[in-house]
């Protein structure tokens, strides 16, 4: 079964440190999708990648940088956390676009 | 670009009866509109799909359809149960963007006794 995992689950940070989070995925797909979850807001999609060594902003790319250095990996990095920034992130992947996504589980990210 | 609405934010329905969960779309080059379903504390997984070559498709209980003049697509739960409840995100995709998927901000589905 397609397996995209999340590490760390959840994760306090304080305001101005850096965060990494990190996502790996064993589905052998090239697209992978770094997504913010707020209440009320559904997915807003941060980063995105469709080949390894190469990231594309999402709609909401400020703040946040994005790492793809091979094809199973694909982290999200927050060099200066914000109060803002806290919500929960979800890292995805498919295999082409218009086709199904498959989602980890998701970090919890506290920002204080 | 693509916006996507989902209508209804919260949806509460006796057991047994059915559910419609309703999106509209504005882009109208976008082809793909998939369905997909977050349980509490749970990530988000796919339940069903519908291209723009159709305007119905049915997965056992089930339904999407599209109305593509509208710009309107819709879920419809038949008999529903209680593992029904959880949030129903709408999507779809967006040709300015490489055809990314634009979602919806979620319904969440309650299914009362």
């Amino acid at each position: 079964e397609a397996a995209v995992t999340q590490s760390p689950r959840s994760k306090v940070a304080v305001t101005g440190g850096k965060v990494t989070l990190s996502c790996h995925q064993t589905n052998n797909h090239d697209y992978m999708y770094w997504y913010r979850q707020d209440t009320g807001h559904g997915l807003r999609l941060i980063h995105y990648s469709y080949v390894a060594d190469s990231t594309e902003k999402g709609d909401i790319p400020d703040g946040y940088k994005a790492s793809r250095p091979s094809q199973e990996n694909f982290s999200l990095i927050l060099e200066l956390a914000s109060l803002s920034q806290t919500a929960v992130y979800f890292c995805a992947s498919s295999d082409a676009d218009s086709t199904e996504v498959f989602f980890g589980k998701g970090t919890r990210l506290t920002v204080v | 670009g693509e916006k996507v609405e989902q209508h209804e934010s919260t949806l509460s329905v006796r057991e047994g009866d059915s559910a419609v969960i309703n999106c509209t779309y504005t882009d109208t080059a976008s082809s793909y509109f998939p369905w997909y379903k977050q349980e509490a504390g749970k990530s988000l997984h796919f339940v069903i799909d519908i291209r723009s070559n159709v305007d119905r498709k049915q997965s056992q209980r089930l339904i999407v359809l599209l109305d593509k003049k509208a710009k309107r697509f819709s879920l419809h739960i038949t008999a529903t149960q209680p593992e029904d409840s959880a949030i129903y995100f709408c999507a779809a995709n967006e040709m300015d963007s490489n055809y990314q998927l634009i979602w919806g901000s979620g319904t969440k589905l309650i299914i009362k006794p």
